[in-house]
């Protein structure tokens, strides 16, 4: 399985929902991030996650909250979101090597939109 | 000025065409990647270099380390390869970070 899937596909809530997004890989990778990427722009790193620790946190504001259960599985919940955090969220993993740069592997993303 | 800097930013070709996108980085780097990305979201990696030059079916990826400048190139074009490429590097000191540009929009008409 050389996939990361992520659901769900779509997601539309309000600025007083609570949801979640979900990634998962099965590649025994123990490396995972959430990526934001905004129309027509490059992504923008959002966390890492290394050995299932939270390892970068690229100053991303509390009302987004990343959770990594095990080492297949990374959520991302979601609160009191604003109108510009609608955008597509993408999921990846790697191998984790500290010498070794490894090859990241993207899911197909989560499109929010926030009303 | 980007890290960064891919050109061109729009590329329109006819089926069958050889398709060259650049990229030029001003750092370090220990590895680039390519990536494609379709309207509608997920990002597919294409390659991975850090020397010389790979090739998988019309796609061939060439890098110089010594000029910080990678191409990405396609033969006989089909529209179907219409997509964002996007050039990412793994800048040497940046931990696990990737710096991206700012993407090429291919389009490939029959």
């Amino acid at each position: 399985d050389t996939e990361v899937t992520q659901t769900p596909k779509h997601l539309v809530m309000g600025m007083t929902n609570k949801k979640s997004l979900k990634c998962e890989q099965h590649m025994g990778h123990r490396a995972m991030y959430w990526y934001k990427q905004k129309a027509k722009k490059p992504p923008e790193l959002m966390f890492v996650y290394s050995y299932e620790k939270l390892s970068i946190n690229e100053s991303v504001p509390s009302r987004f909250s990343p959770e990594c259960p095990n080492s297949s599985l990374l959520n991302l919940h979601l609160h009191a979101l604003q109108p510009e955090d609608s955008a597509l969220y993408l999921c990846a993993s790697s191998q984790v090597d500290l010498v070794v740069y490894n090859e990241q592997f993207f899911g197909p993303g989560t499109r929010l939109t926030v009303l | 000025k980007n890290e960064v800097e891919q050109s061109p930013q729009n590329l329109t070709a006819q089926e069958g065409e050889f398709i060259t996108i650049n990229c030029s980085y001003s750092v370090g780097i220990s590895a680039l990647h390519w990536l494609q990305q379709h309207p509608g979201g997920g990002i597919v990696s294409l390659f991975m270099l850090s020397s010389g030059k790979k090739k998988h079916g019309r796609l061939i990826a060439t890098i110089n380390i010594q000029e910080k400048h990678s191409s990405l190139h396609i033969t006989a074009s089909h529209p179907r390869d219409s997509a964002v490429y996007i050039c990412a590097v793994k800048e040497e000191t940046s931990g696990s970070r990737l710096t991206f540009g700012e993407g090429t929009q291919l389009t490939v008409n029959p």
